[in-house]
């Protein structure tokens, strides 16, 4: 199976902040990688496919990008509709593995 | 754009199993993948497995094998997923997700809202 590895597992941000957040695959997946965002209570909605397509009606200032093993996501400026938990997905193979997922909470 | 809605909450014995619906309208079907993810209480996710309705074979993740089965019924645009023995273990919200195609294979663009299953004796 791919183990994929998310850093940091949570952080603090305020208002206007640029963040990044990293997943790391345990063997090559291509550009096979997806980046969800959930809040409390419901489901992942998908923000970015294939390393760094963006979704229909995803905000611009999500971005994602990488190849091979190494991956980021970027919000460009933080809002505050964006506090919540941001997981990474392969779609390389399955087993279709997330990462652990990494808190994004207001500071 | 596909609207899933899944069946209402779960309370089950352990040992016992348990039957999960997750209906889909105003989109395609047949020809999408379907999987079933899991989320534990305070937990990550999990994917369970998928399935292709109109070919009606499905991939399990190896970890669940034997436990768990995923099906559809195209005439009712709706698919299920059944796991059986259960154990407080699998105290989760299970949900249903459409993948994409194309350059979008194997993401998840719609998600059902939930089902929460809790195994308490």
């Amino acid at each position: 199976d791919i183990q994929m590895t998310q850093s940091p597992s949570s952080l603090s941000a305020i208002v206007g902040d640029r963040v990044t957040i990293t997943c790391r695959a345990s063997q090559s997946i291509s550009r096979y990688l997806n980046w969800y965002q959930q809040k409390p209570g419901k489901a992942p909605n998908l923000l970015i496919y294939a390393a760094s397509s963006l979704q229909g009606g995803v905000p611009s200032r999500f971005s994602g990008s990488g190849s091979g093993t190494d991956f980021t996501l970027t919000i460009s400026s933080l809002q505050p509709e964006d506090f919540a938990t941001y997981y990474c997905q392969q779609s390389f193979s399955t087993p279709l593995t997330f990462g652990g997922g990494t808190k994004v909470e207001i500071k | 754009q596909v609207q899933l809605v899944q069946s209402g909450a779960e309370m089950k014995k352990p040992g016992s199993s348990v039957k999960v619906s997750c209906k889909a309208s105003g989109g395609t079907f047949s020809t999408y993948h379907i999987s079933w993810v899991r989320q534990a209480p305070g937990q990550g996710l999990e994917w369970m497995g998928r399935t292709v309705p109109m070919f009606g074979k499905a991939d399990y993740a190896q970890k669940l094998q034997g436990r768990v089965m995923i099906t559809a019924d195209e005439s009712t645009s709706t698919a299920y997923m059944e796991l059986s023995s259960l154990t407080s273990q699998d105290t989760a919200v299970y949900y249903c997700a459409r993948e994409g195609v194309g350059e979008a294979a194997g993401s998840f663009e719609s998600w059902g809202q939930g089902t929460l299953v809790t195994v308490s004796s």
